[in-house]
Parts: structure tokens; C-alpha cells; sequence
């Protein structure tokens, strides 16, 4: 499996305050993405990333942000929390051939807001 | 919009049955179509497909696409408790950075 990892893997927040997940990646793939994962909507993109510094938004890219400095980092921040945000979070890679590979995925984040 | 469709959305089986999962699809540009295995953390990659009617297999799973219809199905035969998941199906597209859009799966729950 890719060495892909995720922290943290759990999280309690109160509502309005910031939260950033991280999601590192040791096998230098070029492509990143930031999934949410929710009952009855299945896997849903929230950020991409083609490479250092080079971000776009997915489907549903309101109240998250996003920042790549370093090829093997991908950081989602949440600047107010919101309870709409309470959510699973999946990252997830893939190499420069990204047309012809699987992407891999970190093991979540369960984000509850309260 | 981009969208993906899978059928059904739950199912029970019995060990030993032979159970097909649906995906349906609408896209853009599409490239290929992929299916995951999720067991309550990350999904695991089982099959890549982008050509018509060629079946990939590994073990009792087995897939095809059909690109004139926008389809795919996943067969697996024998079933045991051990496949018991949420398999998810997503579509590849030249979009993004070759961004995969998913259905919202099929929990299947194979019962001794």
C-alpha cells in the first residue's frame, strides 16, 4: 500500500473555531485530493492539488481551504467549523501517470463539530 | 453534471451466493472507471477498467465495462463474510487533476 497517513484520526471541535487535517504522503505522487464522506452521498471532492502551490476546488469547496508548500503534504483547514462540516475525511494520492493508476487513500478522519 | 450511479444500494446475501453490482454513469471526458472495497476505513483499489468488454478478475471478483451503455458491473461468486463492505464504484475523467467522482455505493452484507 502507498504510505499515505492522516492525522489526526479523530477530532471534537466546537463550532466557529478553526480545524486543519493533515495528510502526508511518502511515495512523492504528484496528485492530491481532499474527499468528505457522508451517509447517503458517498465520496465527495472537496480540493485537489496538481502539485507544490497548485490547488482548485472540487464540488463542495465551501467553508475549506486548502495548502500544499511541500510535495508530500496537503493540509485542509476548516476556518470556522460548522456542524454541516461533522464529516469523515478522506486524502487521497496519485503518481504523475494519475489517467492510468488507482489513487490511494489515507485511513480517514472522523471530524465531529459540536 | 458529472454523475454516478450504483445499484443496488444495500443487499444481503448468503455465504456461498453470487452477487452483481451496478454502475451506471454520465460524464465528461471520461477516462476509466474504478472500483473500491471500504471496510469501515480506507477503500481499497480492486479494479481499473477503460475498455469495453474486457473483464478484469482477481479471485471470485471479476468486472466489466460496457462504454456504449455507461455501465459496469462487479460479479463475485462464492461470497463469504469476509467480502461483506461497501463497494464503490467512481469514474475517471481528463477534469481537475484527473478528479474521480463516486456513487454513493452498495453496502453488501453476506450472512452465514
Amino acid at each position: 500500500d502507498a504510505g499515505i497517513t492522516q492525522s489526526p484520526r479523530h477530532k471534537v471541535t466546537e463550532t466557529g473555531t478553526p480545524v486543519t487535517l493533515r495528510c502526508h504522503q511518502t511515495e512523492n505522487h504528484r496528485y492530491m485530493y481532499w474527499y468528505r464522506q457522508d451517509p447517503g452521498h458517498g465520496l465527495r471532492l472537496i480540493h485537489y492539488s496538481y502539485g507544490v502551490k497548485d490547488t482548485d476546488k472540487g464540488e463542495v469547496s465551501d467553508g475549506y481551504s486548502v495548502s500544499r508548500s511541500k510535495t508530500e503534504d496537503f493540509l485542509l483547514t476548516l476556518e470556522s467549523a460548522t456542524s454541516s462540516q461533522t464529516s469523515v475525511y478522506f486524502c487521497a494520492s496519485t503518481g504523475a501517470g494519475a489517467l492510468n493508476t488507482e489513487a490511494f487513500f489515507g485511513q480517514g478522519t472522523r471530524l465531529t463539530v459540536v | 453534471e458529472d454523475k454516478v450511479v450504483q445499484s443496488p444500494l444495500s443487499l444481503v446475501v448468503h455465504e456461498g451466493d453470487t452477487v452483481t453490482l451496478n454502475c451506471s454513469y454520465e460524464v465528461t471526458n471520461f477516462r476509466s472507471l474504478l472500483w473500491y472495497k471500504q471496510e469501515k476505513k480506507a477503500p481499497t483499489f480492486l479494479f481499473m477498467l477503460t475498455s469495453s468488454g474486457i473483464e478484469k478478475k482477481s479471485g471470485r471478483l471479476s468486472s466489466i465495462l460496457d462504454k456504449k451503455e455507461l455501465f459496469s458491473i462487479l460479479n463475485i461468486t462464492a461470497t463469504q463474510t469476509g467480502d461483506s463492505a461497501v463497494y464503490l464504484c467512481a469514474v475517471r475523467t481528463n477534469s481537475g487533476a484527473n478528479n474521480l467522482f463516486f456513487g454513493t455505493g452498495t453496502r453488501l452484507t453476506v450472512i452465514p
